[in-house]
């Protein structure tokens, strides 16, 4: 089955501590995306890779970091800088060039920092 | 001017009601309108998506109705059930570059039965 994966589902985190969040594709797509979602917002932009070794900040970025060494795979590093860590990571992809720009999700990772 | 601007914030109506929900534009470059729906703890699946050279576009009960003079676009869902109870999100883009998503803030929708 194609898709996207995100694991872990449940994450806890220590104040102080880097945690990693990781997002795999099978679906062959360029880019992709982290998204973060707080209770009664919309998704805000972290981080976007369109192609391998490449990657850009969004509009959150900081207290962030990613890589992008494979095509497949995209893991969000939510380091110690990041003061309001809590919340839902959603991990997208897409297909450069298409004609829609339609990004598929995964099921998202739930970060809560004790 | 990256704005996407959602209304209502929630939304309740009786099975078979007509929800409907809007969202304004300002970045008159967009050309790309999507909704996403979001049930609880999943990640959001595209529901529908629109260009500005098309007034309406319908999927199933699903219906996108677009005004490009006002820069507002609308969902509509006919014949609504429970079990299109879900966050939906508008989002805007510019198709081709970076295909980054501009999101609004989501409408919480409740059918009841």
């Amino acid at each position: 089955d194609g898709g996207i994966t995100q694991s872990p589902k449940y994450l806890f985190r220590k104040e102080g501590q880097n945690v990693t969040l990781s997002c795999e594709q099978n679906l062959n797509h360029d880019a992709m995306y982290w998204y973060r979602q707080d209770p009664g917002q919309g998704l805000r932009l972290i981080y976007y890779s369109q192609i391998v070794n490449d990657f850009q900040k969004g509009d959150i970025a900081e207290g962030y970091s990613v890589s992008r060494e494979k095509k497949e795979s995209f893991p969000l590093t939510v380091t110690s800088a990041q003061k309001n860590p809590t919340a839902f990571y959603l991990c997208a992809s897409r297909l450069a060039g298409s004609t829609w720009n339609e990004q598929f999700f995964g099921p998202g990772t739930r970060l809560t920092v004790l | 001017q990256q704005q996407v601007k959602q209304s209502p914030q929630s939304l309740i109506v009786q099975k078979g009601g007509i929800p409907i929900i809007n969202c304004a534009y300002e970045n008159t470059a967009f050309d790309y309108f999507p909704w996403y729906q979001q049930f609880p703890g999943k990640g959001p699946a595209l529901l529908i998506a629109i260009r500005p050279d098309v007034s309406e576009k319908k999927e199933g009960r699903f219906t996108i109705s677009f005004n490009k003079s006002a820069k507002q676009f609308s969902l509509h869902i006919m014949d609504s059930q429970p079990g299109d109870s879900a966050t939906y999100f508008c989002a805007a883009s510019l198709s081709g570059g970076t295909g980054k998503l501009i999101f609004g803030q989501g409408t919480t929708l409740q059918v009841k039965p």
